[in-house]
């Protein structure tokens, strides 16, 4: 099994509100990652996670903020984010950092 | 730093026909790579990938790709494609102990009947 999960699917906000984006794995991944996919281009990396400690951070302004309360959980918090932010946002986990990634379906931002 | 280009931005192709979708990388040291398909609103799913051995690696839904270390490539290819194959395709690239994985722009495949 290699299922990732991702909660909500859809998300509409505006620009003053607060939201959490959350995603989920059961297979013992010991590294996860977010992504921004905008569309029509590849995912782009913002955050990795290696044995639950932040280990690459790619420049991501501060109103995004991620959180790995556990090694099966990834959150993306949200504040104060600009119509730019609109995008796919996908999660993926890798048994260790490194290796193959599989991804979840995503979650679609939309920030009015 | 490792990159990845996707030759074609789009390839249409009529059902049954053959397709090869072409990916070149560079890097200075030892890479794996990936192709992943992306359906419409979907997440990314693995096709294939090739970490050692073997240069000629077989994935999901009939595709293949084939490592050519020589020319730096990693080329996807079906024989014979199914209006369901229609979706983007990414091939991707990280450095052997890396953890950084770089994507491609994307080939977008039209099946057509």
């Amino acid at each position: 099994d290699t299922e990732v999960t991702q909660t909500p699917k859809h998300l509409v906000m505006g620009m003053t509100n607060k939201k959490s984006l959350k995603c989920e794995q059961h297979m013992g991944h010991r590294a996860m990652y977010w992504y921004k996919q905008k569309a029509k281009k590849p995912p782009e990396l913002m955050f990795v996670y290696s044995y639950e400690k932040l280990s690459i951070n790619e420049s991501v302004p501060s109103r995004f903020s991620p959180e790995c309360p556990n090694s099966s959980l990834l959150n993306l918090h949200l504040h104060a984010l600009q119509p730019e932010d609109s995008a796919l946002y996908l999660c993926a986990s890798s048994q260790n950092p490194g290796e193959t990634q599989y991804f979840g379906p995503g979650t679609r931002l939309l920030v009015l | 730093a490792q990159s990845v280009t996707q030759l074609d931005s789009q390839v249409p192709v009529f059902e049954e026909a053959p397709v090869e979708l072409r990916c070149n990388y560079s890097s200075s040291v030892s890479v794996y790579l990936f192709w992943y398909v992306q359906y419409p609103n979907q997440g990314l799913q693995l096709l294939l990938k090739y970490l050692s051995g073997s240069t000629l690696v077989k994935g999901i839904n009939g595709f293949e790709a084939e490592f050519n270390k020589s020319q730096t490539s990693f080329h996807l290819r079906k024989p014979s494609v199914h209006i369901s194959d229609t979706a983007e395709y990414f091939c991707a690239v990280i450095k052997e102990y890396g953890n950084k994985l770089v994507f491609g722009a994307g080939t977008i495949l039209r099946v057509k009947s």
